[in-house]
């Protein structure tokens, strides 16, 4: 069966600092991986989707950017974090016939 | 999908109760309409879905209708329990093949 993980699952980090969020997907091969962003009470925006390696559309300028050095491997960074950065990440991977799309367990991430 | 609403933001339902919750969307091509649940602190899964060929979906205490011709799709709860409580999101996918996201409904079950 199919997998995916996420981490770290909290994070507070101070501005300007980087940052590094890892998601994996496991059972699978060739997914579509997604990293959405949800911030508090609101529903969730689609940050950037990968329909293969080094393969990243971003839906949103902003200060991050993500990566996919293997297939089943999905990588949120930044350089600089600001505090509208802080939020709720949540990886994705979808590859069924159906469309549907499965969830990581999510990071929260808070910045000062 | 382009643009979907969701309504109502929060919904307060006593236990047994039924609950509603709709959703409109703007692209004419959007044709996979899912349903998540989005427990405390989890990520969201998928509950039920609909296609844009069928009107009507139902899986035990949970169906959901389709109307194309308005543009719009609801979920229905019946029977409510205390664990349905958490956060619904409807969404729909159009011609770019991506979900596009409703705002969410907080559904609380009182007892």
């Amino acid at each position: 069966s199919q997998t995916i993980h996420q981490w770290p699952a909290t994070l507070v980090q101070p501005v300007g600092s980087p940052l590094s969020l890892e998601c994996t997907v496991e059972g699978t091969s060739n997914p579509n991986l997604y990293w959405y962003r949800q911030a508090a009470g609101r529903g969730l925006q689609l940050l950037f989707y990968s329909v293969g390696i080094g393969q990243i559309s971003s839906e949103v300028p902003q200060n991050l950017s993500a990566s996919r050095p293997q297939d089943r491997q999905f990588i949120l960074s930044s350089k600089k974090l600001l505090l509208s950065d802080s939020g709720f990440y949540l990886c994705a991977w979808s590859g069924g016939a159906t469309g549907e799309l499965f969830f990581g367990e999510g990071s929260r991430l808070t910045v000062l | 999908g382009e643009n979907v609403e969701q309504h109502p933001s929060t919904l307060s339902v006593q236990e047994g109760d039924s609950a509603v919750i709709k959703c409109t969307y703007s692209d004419s091509a959007s044709n996979y309409f899912p349903w998540y649940k989005q427990e405390l602190g989890k990520g969201p899964q998928l509950i039920i879905d609909i296609r844009s060929n069928v009107g009507e979906k139902k899986d035990q205490r949970i169906a959901v209708t389709l109307n194309k011709t308005a543009k719009h799709f609801s979920l229905h709860i019946t029977e409510t329990q205390p664990e349905d409580s958490a956060v619904y999101f409807c969404a729909d996918t159009g011609t770019a093949s991506k979900l596009t996201f409703g705002t969410g409904t907080r559904l609380q079950v009182t007892l």
